[in-house]
């Protein structure tokens, strides 16, 4: 149980295009999802939180016009990152809470994005 | 916000040995901390986690400690094996439920 998928797991699109990641939870509701980003050989970042039904929270230095994020149901969060630019390659992980703990986050597969 | 500082950043030993990955928080509030296997390209598995009413939590050959005046935490790997190694992640969170992550120990075990 407790499954999280992702969708595309890699993507290459050309600078100044849009792109839409999409986390589902495919077995269980989830209120509260997260978005991370992780570089290479870097450690994963928080960049938002979703909750469902209501704007997300950005962490500080994420632009919120360019990540745009929609929790619109309980079971799918996504991210679009608009007008992409190179040095927004990188690898997005989303991660939902799990329907049994309050603490424990199920992550997806991951999204190798490339901005060519 | 939380600051989550991990050490080593790297770590070698040989087959059957132990490794000990170390990581310090700022946050008092803190209460929930989990540890992560990454492999290359996949997504971080959750290996062992503690919460803060605990002071130690074992799973067969990983172990973590916690110290909560401190403010540490340390995982232990016991009889570590070549598929051990891996890139491993410590993370601390509050009642909000946001992670904030060490910044790994990359983990080498030679046969």
């Amino acid at each position: 149980g407790a499954v999280v998928s992702q969708h595309p797991s890699w993507v290459i699109c050309k600078s100044g295009t849009s792109v839409k990641i999409e986390c589902r939870s495919l077995d269980f509701q989830a209120t509260t999802m997260f978005w991370y980003r992780q570089f290479p050989k870097q450690s994963l970042m928080l960049m938002a939180t979703s909750n469902e039904g209501s704007k997300a929270t950005y962490e500080q230095g994420v632009e919120k016009d360019k990540f745009l994020i929609n929790h619109a149901s309980l079971t799918l969060s996504t991210l679009t990152v608009t007008s992409a630019h190179p040095e927004d390659s990188s690898f997005y992980i989303c991660s939902a809470l799990g329907p049994m703990s309050s603490y424990e986050q199920y992550f997806g597969p991951g999204t190798r994005l490339t901005v060519t | 916000g939380e600051n989550v500082e991990q050490h080593p950043s790297t770590l070698s030993v040989q087959e059957g040995d132990s490794a000990v990955i170390k990581c310090t928080y700022s946050d008092s509030a803190s209460n929930y901390f989990p540890w992560y296997k990454q492999e290359l390209g996949k997504r971080p598995q959750l290996i062992i986690d503690i919460r803060s009413n605990v002071g130690e939590k074992k799973d067969q050959r990983i172990a973590v400690t916690l110290n909560k005046t401190a403010k540490h935490f340390s995982l232990h790997i016991t009889e570590t094996q070549p598929e051990d190694s891996a890139v491993y992640f410590c993370a601390a969170s509050n009642a909000g439920n946001m992670l904030t992550f060490g910044g790994g120990t990359r983990l080498m075990v030679k046969p």
